[in-house]
């Protein structure tokens, strides 16, 4: 079957711009989560999603992120006024329930902030 | 200090060596251990997953965490040059919000 995809793959933006980003988790997967990968470190937790609602939103580096779930699906992160040090793979993964199953990665999207 | 400390590498190995990758943690509430591995220009995958202190086998991997140590590692037997990644370990205290290590780079050459 299908696994996590994200969209765009690549995207390049000037710096104080707003951009969006999309995840489509495994069909049936409640749980998803966001983390952020700078060069040369591992992923960094960001937000984590059951259903539609926020379970913990505790690695939103400030109020310029934000991430939404209207339908328990499709999850969409948002970036406010971006700036160069937002340079990074942002990662979305999902898992069954979010009760310490396997979590499945996408392939990221590079974002570059110019 | 960091939640998980792991050598960044790289480590570069022949083909058929025994690999040791290592990680530390701080935090005693981690329950959960887990090894994922990344291509380049791919998303992180599950190759080795426990919750308890012990070694955990499966295939050429095999998983060893110490809890009275804090202490996590990943043995690869008969490495392969399709082992060449990144290999990062992952604790976690819940089973939702996984804190990373920062990746060991592993070249396994021909």
């Amino acid at each position: 079957g299908a696994g996590v995809s994200q969209t765009p793959s690549n995207k390049v933006t000037e710096k104080g711009k707003y951009v969006e980003l999309r995840c489509d988790p495994i069909s049936g997967h409640t749980a998803l989560y966001w983390y952020r990968q700078s060069l040369g470190q591992g992923p960094e937790f960001l937000i984590y999603f059951q259903g539609t609602g926020a379970a913990d939103d505790s690695g939103l580096p400030n109020d310029r992120f934000f991430a939404v779930r209207p339908e328990g699906s499709v999850s969409t992160l948002k970036i406010q006024r971006t700036e160069r040090g937002d340079s990074a793979v942002y990662l979305c993964a999902s898992s069954l329930s979010g009760l310490g199953e396997t979590q499945y990665f996408g392939p990221g999207t590079r974002l570059l902030v110019l | 200090q960091k939640e998980v400390e792991q050598d960044p590498g790289p480590l570069s190995v022949p083909e058929g060596a025994i690999v040791s990758l290592n990680c530390t943690y701080s935090n005693s509430a981690f329950q959960y251990f887990m090894w994922y591995r990344q291509y380049s220009r791919k998303g992180p995958e599950l190759l080795m997953y426990t919750y308890s202190s012990g070694n955990k086998e499966d295939g050429r991997f095999t998983a060893q965490v110490d809890k009275s140590s804090k202490y996590i590692s990943l043995f690869i037997r008969d490495s392969q040059p399709s082992d060449s990644a990144t290999y990062l370990c992952a604790n976690s205290q819940g089973a939702q919000k996984l804190v990373f290590g920062q990746g060991t780079r592993l070249t396994i050459n021909p």
